[in-house]
């Protein structure tokens, strides 16, 4: 009964692939997001989605496109890897931030290593 | 950018125990969040506590919260092995749930 589950959990790509990771919460959360946690253990929001739309967006790079089809999934998508995109990605969830302040639910992580 | 900082970087300590982790942010806050990651995992939610809270207990926590300092404290009383972990402060400045993470604190409880 995993509550937010990703895949793959290992990823390993050459540079200028294209490349998805998937994320699925049955928590009924309103809201997703992506981190992405460096080698020095640095976790960083990337996207956050709430109801289909994107309520925020870092500055990260065009190339990484979430992608939520329904309020349980939401993907990632990076085109045109690069070294530095080698991390771990993180899927997390939580209910409605607007209701309150809610406490978030990570996924396992996505190790991506771009050669 | 970087909000929460925690000290020390690393702590070691033997069972039994009790280890203070400590986080220092900058801006005002919402609320402010500690989480458990152990090696290789996600990340697991500890305590929230609101910023017009001091302190908050849960099991062998205890989370204090000083919005004058911009600091917070979290204290595991009678370790054990099983507590081995990195320990991240998350704030939430914003009020859309949007955590900003602090480097993390290694925790290593030796039996």
């Amino acid at each position: 009964d995993t509550a937010v589950s990703q895949t793959p959990k290992y990823l390993v790509t050459q540079m200028g692939n294209d490349k998805s990771i998937k994320c699925e919460q049955n928590l009924g959360h309103d809201t997703m997001y992506w981190y992405k946690q460096d080698s020095k253990k640095f976790l960083k929001i990337m996207f956050s989605y709430n109801n289909k739309e994107l309520i925020i967006n870092e500055t990260v790079p065009n190339r990484f496109s979430p992608k939520s089809p329904d309020k349980a999934h939401l993907n990632l998508h990076i085109n045109s890897l690069e070294l530095g995109d080698s991390a771990v990605y993180f899927c997390a969830s939580s209910q409605a931030p607007r209701q309150g302040a809610y406490e978030q639910y990570f996924g396992p992580g996505t190790r991506l290593t771009v050669t | 950018s970087q909000q929460g900082e925690e000290d020390p970087q690393a702590l070691s300590i033997q069972e039994g125990e009790n280890a203070t982790m400590n986080c220092s942010y900058k801006t005002s806050i919402n609320n402010l969040q500690w989480y458990r990651q152990n090696s290789g995992r996600g990340l697991v939610h500890l305590i929230l506590i609101r910023s017009n809270e001091r302190e908050k207990h849960s099991g062998r926590l205890r989370v204090t919260l000083d919005t004058s300092k911009k600091s917070s404290s979290l204290l595991i009383t009678a370790s054990r092995a099983a507590d081995t972990a990195s320990y991240f402060c998350a704030t939430d400045n914003s009020g859309y749930s949007t955590l900003t993470f602090g480097k993390g604190t290694m925790l290593l409880v030796s039996p």
